[in-house]
């Protein structure tokens, strides 16, 4: 079975200093990794994804993930913050055991941005 | 290109009666899939349609069922409604299916609320 644990609730930072979202994942398969990010009273967007290409994967709005498999870790990081990025931010792990499909949402982190 | 939209936006039923909410996939996306957020949490996978046939299905109980149209729109129907099924129901299409499931574009859902 596969699990994905966001290991904050919430991260507080200030504007222009870097962002580190903790995501760590099982999985009896090669998985799949995406972090999404939802604004209030919006849908959520993919920031980026991680296929089993490249271990670096970026992503839109500067942010960028490390696959890190001995660590089964998956972290989200931003150079500089923004108070734009202040949302809610969910890491998924996804595989196929036995052919059917299933995404496996982490309960969430919610960014603070302070000016 | 117009995106997903979710009807209706906001609803209030009662314990035991029975629920629809649909789903109008961004064009040219040919899988739908449907989830549960509930209040603080992250969204959980009830189940996925691919050109009209269930690819994929979470933790939930039969009450739970699906339907995909043949221009790939959806509907999600949830009978005997119980007090826990309050929560937001997000819908989601994409191109492709399975672990070939392209990015995911959301709705910003149905909230439901059961008295």
């Amino acid at each position: 079975a596969q699990s994905v644990t966001q290991l904050d609730s919430h991260v507080s930072v200030s504007e222009g200093t870097p962002v580190l979202l903790r995501c760590n994942y099982s999985s009896s398969y090669s998985p799949s990794l995406f972090w999404y990010v939802q604004h209030p009273n919006k849908g959520l967007q993919l920031l980026l994804k991680y296929t089993s290409a490249a271990t670096l994967v970026k992503g839109i709005n500067g942010f960028e993930a490390e696959f890190k498999k001995s660590e089964t870790s998956f972290h989200l990081t931003k150079p500089s913050a923004h108070m734009s990025d202040a949302a809610e931010y969910f890491c998924v792990v996804s595989d196929q055991p036995r052919g059917s499909y299933i995404p496996t949402f982490g309960r969430g982190t919610s960014l603070i941005v302070h000016p | 290109e117009t995106g997903v939209t979710q009807s209706p936006t906001h609803l209030i039923k009662t314990r035991g009666q029975q629920v629809t909410l649909r789903c109008s996939s961004q064009s040219g996306h040919n899988t739908v899939s449907w989830y549960q957020q509930a209040l603080g949490q992250g969204p959980q996978f009830i189940f996925q349609y691919y050109r009209e046939e269930e690819n994929g299905r979470g933790n939930f109980p039969p009450r739970f069922s699906g339907l995909q149209f043949p221009n790939y729109s959806s509907e999600l129907n949830v009978n005997a409604l119980e007090l826990d099924d309050s929560a937001l129901y997000l819908c989601a299409s994409s191109l492709g299916s399975g672990v070939n499931t392209g990015e995911l574009f959301f709705g910003e859902g149905s909230r439901l609320t059961v008295l």
